[in-house]
């Protein structure tokens, strides 16, 4: 099992640029995140799907930032425009069974300028 | 609403010793789940494990072990003769209903000196 897959692993951008970070879920996962990880916040959650359907996105900052999951094998989540602080680690994270664990992404490490 | 206090922001021990760290969490459901995660150097989120709340057994896992305590709304971790590789950040954290995110708490940062 390759576990769940983000890229990049590190995005570099300058301010008013469009970001858009890339997660592939364990294959027969059905539930996928994603969180946001800063020094001052710690651990947030952005966003979950179940099925390929947005299911809480209450935690998504602004509209500056979006969401999808295509297919039950690939979600984006895109910031447009960046601003520095959206510059942080984002992690991608898929669990299987209704009960079972998450399984995070390396995460990506965005930094904005 | 659901919560979760890692109330140890660092630890510093010396090689050897035991560790506990503490971690308390609040929610009105019945059902619930209770996690422990590992953040090495390297940064990935490593699985621990996993509690629901009808179980209130303590587990033990090698050096690792886990004490769970309703009444306290408590769910501690214990390293016993810690190593320099369990240098880490590590969260507990909150599933108030199956299927759903967890809700993580801050974090203790361990470091274990040789």
């Amino acid at each position: 099992d390759a576990g769940v897959i983000q890229s990049p692993r590190h995005e570099v951008t300058e301010m008013g640029q469009e970001v858009t970070l890339r997660c592939k879920p364990i294959s027969g996962h059905n539930s996928l995140f994603w969180y946001r990880q800063t020094m001052m916040r710690g651990l947030e959650l952005l966003i979950y799907f179940n099925n390929n359907v947005p299911i809480d996105d209450s935690g998504m900052p602004e509209d500056r930032f979006s969401a999808k999951m295509p297919n039950a094998s690939f979600s984006t989540l895109k910031i447009q425009p960046s601003e520095p602080r959206d510059s942080a680690v984002y992690f991608c994270a898929s669990s299987g069974a209704y009960n079972s664990p998450l399984h995070f992404g390396n995460g990506t490490r965005l930094t904005v300028t | 609403a659901q919560k979760v206090t890692q109330a140890q922001t660092e630890i510093s021990v010396v090689e050897k010793e035991d560790v506990t760290l503490d971690c308390v969490y609040e929610t009105r459901d019945t059902t619930y789940y209770l996690f422990w995660y590992k953040q090495p150097p390297s940064g990935e989120l490593v699985f621990l494990i996993r509690r629901n709340s009808f179980d209130e057994q303590n587990e033990i896992s090698g050096r690792y072990s886990w004490n769970f305590q309703k009444s306290t709304s408590s769910f501690n971790f214990t390293i016993t003769a810690s190593q320099v590789v369990d240098s880490a950040v590590y969260f507990c954290a909150l599933q108030y209903q199956a299927g759903t995110a967890l809700i993580f708490g801050k974090g203790t940062t361990l470091s274990v000196s040789s």
